[in-house]
């Protein structure tokens, strides 16, 4: 089946810290792929929609030039989070659809980031 | 806008049936899914389902749609201790439409 691939899966650094995380689609090209964040306990929460060759589509509420995506292929997008400060931490998951009729989204394993 | 909500917690015994109710809000809702995610993992796909289905049967695991109630139930067959973790239902009105969640049923399998 459909693999989304995520890296890296766990992220501790210091405040002011620019992160990067990758999520790839391994057997499907994507178009559009979504990233998540979920805080302890707490369902996940759509923070933008990336979108192949275009500017991310971002949600009320998220700092565009806080948290920058890049879609640059159509199996790679990236989510950076720039000067991360604690407030930040959190577990953060991408996904992304198949291709074809009635393709089910499939996740990452997400990555866990912990700002000190 | 979309809502979706599940009960927080279910206890069951090993080798029980466990049910999982989900209701959701938006009527234009085509897909709906069920996530299961272990502690500190990512979502791992169980089912899902179209709205023009009542219910779909894949090994332990029953989804039944009641599209009328707007009600979602995932159903596994004698479950096991592998089976504790937070199940996540989710619905989106296209494939390509990101998915809105609901909060998580957290199942405790009981030895």
């Amino acid at each position: 089946g459909a693999v989304v691939s995520q890296h890296p899966s766990r992220v501790i650094c210091k405040s002011g810290t620019s992160v990067k995380i990758e999520c790839r689609s391994l057997d499907f090209q994507a178009t559009t792929m979504f990233w998540y964040r979920q805080f302890p306990k707490q369902s996940l929460m759509l923070m933008a929609t990336s979108n192949e060759g275009s500017k991310a589509t971002y949600e009320q509420g998220v700092e565009k030039d806080k948290f920058l995506i890049n879609h640059a292929s159509l199996t790679l997008s990236t989510l950076t989070v720039t000067s991360a400060h604690p407030e930040d931490s959190s577990f953060y998951i991408c996904s992304a659809s198949g291709q074809g009729i009635n393709q089910p989204q499939h996740f990452g394993d997400g990555t866990r980031l912990s700002i000190l | 806008g979309e809502d979706v909500e599940q009960s927080l917690f279910l206890s069951v015994r090993e080798g029980d049936s466990s049910v999982i109710n989900c209701t959701y809000t938006d009527s234009s809702s085509t897909y709906l899914y069920w996530y299961k995610q272990e502690p500190g993992a990512g979502l791992q796909l169980l089912t899902y389902i179209f709205s023009n289905m009542d219910m779909k049967q894949d090994q332990r695991l029953t989804v039944l749609l009641n599209k009328k109630d707007k009600h979602l139930s995932l159903r596994i067959a004698d479950t096991q201790t592998g089976d504790s973790a937070i199940y996540f239902c989710a619905e989106s009105r296209t494939p390509g439409r990101a998915l809105t969640f609901g909060s998580g049923t957290r199942l405790q399998v009981q030895p």
